[in-house]
């Protein structure tokens, strides 16, 4: 089955980190850039960072950059985005998501999402 | 950074209307335009890419157009299923941004 399926959030301490991962099956997980997607409560979609296929360019958002890293396990076919120094505004549901194709940085498979929730 | 604008933010029709929705680009994305579909407590949906090519297994009710800077979506003859909120995206260049969201309700 095509899917990804997400996990690692959870509640963290402002300051804090956490690792989230996305496993992937059913598709040729190697030939495709993965993105991460986030939606905080009640707010639109905003897109986090982009990793290539191989793993050696990526891409963030102003508002992680410095403090997120995305990396991929293409022998594991899993994706991952490494959180430090959380803040409130990191609250939201993470998603991870398959490119379209070729880079199109269009997504066209999403996972059901991880909540992670940065709060004293 | 491209921002998105979509308006409206809001809109309310019956099943069976047709509705359309924009989405403004703060500069020229070609056709690198993506329009996705959300519904609460679900991942998001691809409905159309590059501008006006419809995503697989989506609904022909559902078609865009535009290029440059000014782009629509519009769905016909609404369904029930269609109730969501729907999201531009463009896909030009990092970072990829998306507009604000157009939310539709049933009437």
């Amino acid at each position: 089955e095509v899917q990804l399926v997400e996990s690692g959030g959870g509640l963290v301490q402002p300051g804090g980190s956490l690792r989230l991962s996305c496993a992937a099956s059913g598709f040729p997980f190697r030939s495709y850039a993965m993105s991460w997607v986030r939606q905080a409560p009640g707010m639109g979609l905003e897109w986090v960072s982009t990793i290539g296929g191989s793993g050696s360019s990526t891409s963030y958002a102003d508002s992680v950059k410095g403090r997120f890293t995305i990396s991929r396990d293409n022998s594991k076919n899993t994706l991952f985005v490494q959180m430090t120094s959380l803040r409130a505004e990191d609250t939201a549901i993470y998603y991870c998501a398959k490119d379209l194709a070729g880079g199109s940085y269009n997504f066209d498979l999403w996972g059901r999402g991880t909540l992670v929730t940065v709060s004293s | 950074d491209i921002q998105m604008t979509q308006s409206p933010s809001f809109v309310s029709a019956s099943v069976g209307d047709s509705v359309t929705m924009t989405c403004r680009a703060s500069q020229g994305i070609h056709s690198w335009l993506a329009w996705y579909q959300k519904k609460p407590g679900k991942a998001p949906n691809l409905l159309i890419y590059a501008a006006s090519t419809l995503q697989s297994g989506v609904p022909s009710r559902f078609s865009g157009s535009g290029s440059g800077t000014d782009f629509t979506l519009t769905i016909s003859n609404l369904q029930p299923e269609d109730f969501a909120t729907y999201y531009c995206q463009q896909a030009n260049s990092f970072p990829i941004t998306f507009g604000q969201g157009t939310r539709l309700e049933i009437k």
